[in-house]
């Protein structure tokens, strides 16, 4: 059974800390991906991944930062967080891009900052 | 970039079939996916399209036209388990990009 995992489902942050979420995912997928969802904007892209240490820029990026040392692993960063960046983060993972493959998804991770 | 349309939420009777409707304008269509998202959980994977027609998968359906820039899915016998949210995805190859981009999602109820 294939499998994106997230480090948290609800994380609870002040404003200015440093905060990582994790997604690791099992299918050796080059691709990965962190959206933040909010009500009645739906999914918006804010950094994917096509290969180890590569990174680029989806429509979001500002306030983020992301690492990808490993091929299964794809770490978000907010290095001051802030309480516009309340929201539900998702990781996903998939196959070559120009293709049939779809996206798989983690779970989630709600973040609140305070 | 894509500019993608849904409508916001629909409403339906257990046992009927419904259409969520997804128009999009792009300049280099790759492929439109569905996904259905129930509350607090991940999308998942419905349904993938890049050649005009309908593309049949048990209850749900899902149709595309490429010149009119419209594709929407066709859920049948639609039971309670249906209520979720069902978000279009266009790729564009513009750029050489081949990201998706989602719609805001179309939220369905289904009710007795």
């Amino acid at each position: 059974d294939v499998k994106v995992t997230q480090s948290s489902r609800y994380l609870v942050k002040r404003t200015g800390e440093k905060v990582f979420l994790e997604c690791v995912q099992d299918m050796d997928h080059e691709n990965m991906f962190w959206y933040r969802q909010d009500p009645g904007l739906g999914l918006r892209l804010i950094y994917f991944s096509y290969d180890v240490k590569m990174k680029e820029k989806g429509d979001i990026p500002e306030g983020y930062s992301v690492s990808r040392e490993k091929k299964e692993r794809f770490s978000l960063i907010l290095e001051s967080a802030s309480t516009n960046q309340t929201s539900m983060y998702l990781c996903a993972s998939s196959g070559g891009l120009a293709s049939s493959n779809e996206q798989f998804f983690g779970p989630g991770t709600r973040l609140t900052v305070l | 970039g894509q500019n993608i349309d849904q409508p916001t939420e629909m409403t339906a009777t257990e046992g009927a079939i419904v259409q969520i409707n997804c128009t999009y304008q792009t300049s280099g269509f790759n492929g439109l996916f569905w996904y259905q998202q129930h509350a607090g959980e991940a999308p998942t994977f419905l349904s993938y399209n890049v050649l005009d027609g309908l593309e049949e998968k048990g209850r749900f359906s899902s149709f595309l036209s490429r010149s009119k820039g419209y594709s929407y899915l066709l859920l049948k016998e639609l039971q309670m388990k249906d209520s979720a949210s069902y978000l279009c995805a266009v790729r564009d190859q513009t750029g050489g990009s081949y990201i998706p981009t989602f719609g805001r999602g179309t939220s369905l109820i289904v009710h007795p």
